[in-house]
């Protein structure tokens, strides 16, 4: 059974804090997504990658990092969390391969309520 | 740059009838369309995609190209379709599996 994890359901923080939010999956899955999911602006995607090391950035990725040192491991880090950042967070894999029509697998979300 | 958007914010429908979920997109090349779904307490996950022509749980979505469209349809709602549904959309290519994901629809059936 594929499987994504996120490291917290929930996650309280306070305004300038240093956030860390942890994606494991166990899918040997070289691509991976975070998305911010708002309501009426559905997923947005904040950061992805495509391999150990590498990096780009999506649509709204302004005040976050990433980090992925190892394959099935993608961090995405809040330098100074504020409290527009108060929001669910979805992590994603999936395989690369020739085609783009796969499917994204997705963990179960984090939700962070920034003080 | 591509866009997705779905009209509605909540569609309510009464059990046994029709249900249409709308989605439109705007990409100046070949869209690969997907409907991905959330049920109450659980994970995003893939409903169907336009590539495999499939139905499943009686749901099924056209590309219509012309009409830049790719609504959801079931001919009978069921209670347990009653989540969150959001069309996405990728650029293929070297997109890397990119998604562009519209607004969502909630969608409630009524008993």
């Amino acid at each position: 059974d594929v499987k994504v994890t996120q490291s917290s359901r929930y996650l309280v923080k306070r305004t300038g804090e240093k956030v860390f939010l942890e994606c494991v999956q166990d899918m040997d899955h070289e691509n991976m997504f975070w998305y911010r999911q708002d309501p009426g602006l559905g997923l947005r995607l904040i950061y992805f990658s495509y391999d150990v090391k590498m990096k780009e950035k999506g649509d709204i990725p302004e005040g976050y990092s990433v980090s992925r040192e190892k394959k099935e491991r993608f961090s995405l880090i809040l330098e100074s969390a504020s409290t527009n950042q108060t929001s669910m967070y979805l992590c994603a894999s999936s395989p690369r391969t020739a085609s783009s029509y796969n499917e994204q697998f997705f963990g179960p979300g984090t939700r962070l309520t920034v003080l | 740059a591509q866009r997705v958007t779905q009209p509605e914010k909540l569609l309510s429908v009464f059990k046994g009838a029709p249900v249409e979920l709308k989605c439109n997109y705007s990409y100046s090349g070949s869209p690969e369309l997907f409907w991905y779904v959330q049920y109450s307490r659980q994970r995003l996950q893939l409903l169907l995609r336009h590539i495999s022509r499939e139905s499943i749980k009686g749901f099924t979505a056209d590309l219509n190209k012309g009409e830049t469209s790719f609504h959801l349809k079931k001919p009978f709602a069921q209670e347990e379709d009653s989540a969150m549904y959001y069309c996405a959309l990728s650029a293929g290519g070297t997109s890397y599996g990119k998604l562009t994901f519209g607004q969502g629809t909630i969608l409630t059936v009524h008993p």
